[in-house]
């Protein structure tokens, strides 16, 4: 069964500052992990998708990486800003071939001004 | 990117009734899901939606409780039975379209309270 680990739970930097959230996973037989933000009472953001082949992705600010083998993900966000403040959720595949997701807990990001 | 709608947006429900999720999607997709988020908590698969035929339940979660339509490639409903306040959460639908390098997409959510 499919668990995923995200640390820190929270996150309190200063505006501008680069930082890095980690994801970990159990079953490393996934085709690709995503990356979502939530922001409070709202639904769900796709930030990135890495396929399983490749290593990283990148979308502005943001970084994804992935190494299957030591079932680890890494998401980094470069000069935060304020409005990056959410949780942020690491998601994969619930097992092999799978379409269904299992969700970390998140990590909650606070950037302040 | 599809484009997920689901209603209501939120509710407040009395306990012992029964509330229908809406879940519309603007182009035919091949899978469907619907999660329930409760507070403070991450996302929970409640079943995949079979266009056709009957949901697959995860453990923990049953048909009596939690019945589920999919009448087309476009459509589901969920319907949260006999409400209780541990019903009280945020429930989502979410579609895949069974191609490894497109992301999942979440509709905004139904945020459900049970007095």
């Amino acid at each position: 069964k499919q668990e995923v680990t995200q640390i820190p739970a929270a996150l309190s930097v200063p505006e501008g500052e680069n930082l890095v959230l980690n994801c970990s996973f159990t079953d490393s037989a996934i085709y690709n992990l995503q990356w979502f933000r939530q922001d409070p009472g709202k639904g769900l953001t796709s930030l990135l998708l890495i396929q399983s082949s490749q290593r990283e992705q990148t979308s502005g600010r943001l970084n994804a990486s992935l190494d299957k083998s030591s079932g680890r993900s890494t998401l980094y966000i470069a000069a935060s800003q304020p409005g990056d403040s959410a949780t942020y959720l690491c998601v994969c595949p619930s097992g092999a071939g799978s379409y269904q997701l299992t969700f970390g807990k998140g990590t909650k990001l606070s950037v302040i001004p | 990117s599809a484009v997920i709608s689901q209603k209501p947006s939120r509710d407040i429900c009395q306990r012992g009734t029964s509330l229908t999720i809406q879940c519309q999607v603007d182009s035919q997709v091949t899978m469907m899901f619907w999660y329930r988020q409760q507070p403070g908590q991450s996302l929970t698969l409640i079943a995949t939606a079979n266009q056709g035929s009957e949901a697959t339940y995860e453990s923990g979660f049953v048909i009596d409780k939690f019945p589920i339509s999919r009448p087309n490639l476009t459509f589901s409903t969920l319907t949260v039975s006999n409400m209780s306040p541990e019903d009280s959460s945020i429930y989502l639908c979410s579609v895949a379209t069974g191609v490894s390098n497109q992301p999942q997409h979440f509709g905004d959510g139904t945020r459900l309270s049970i007095l």
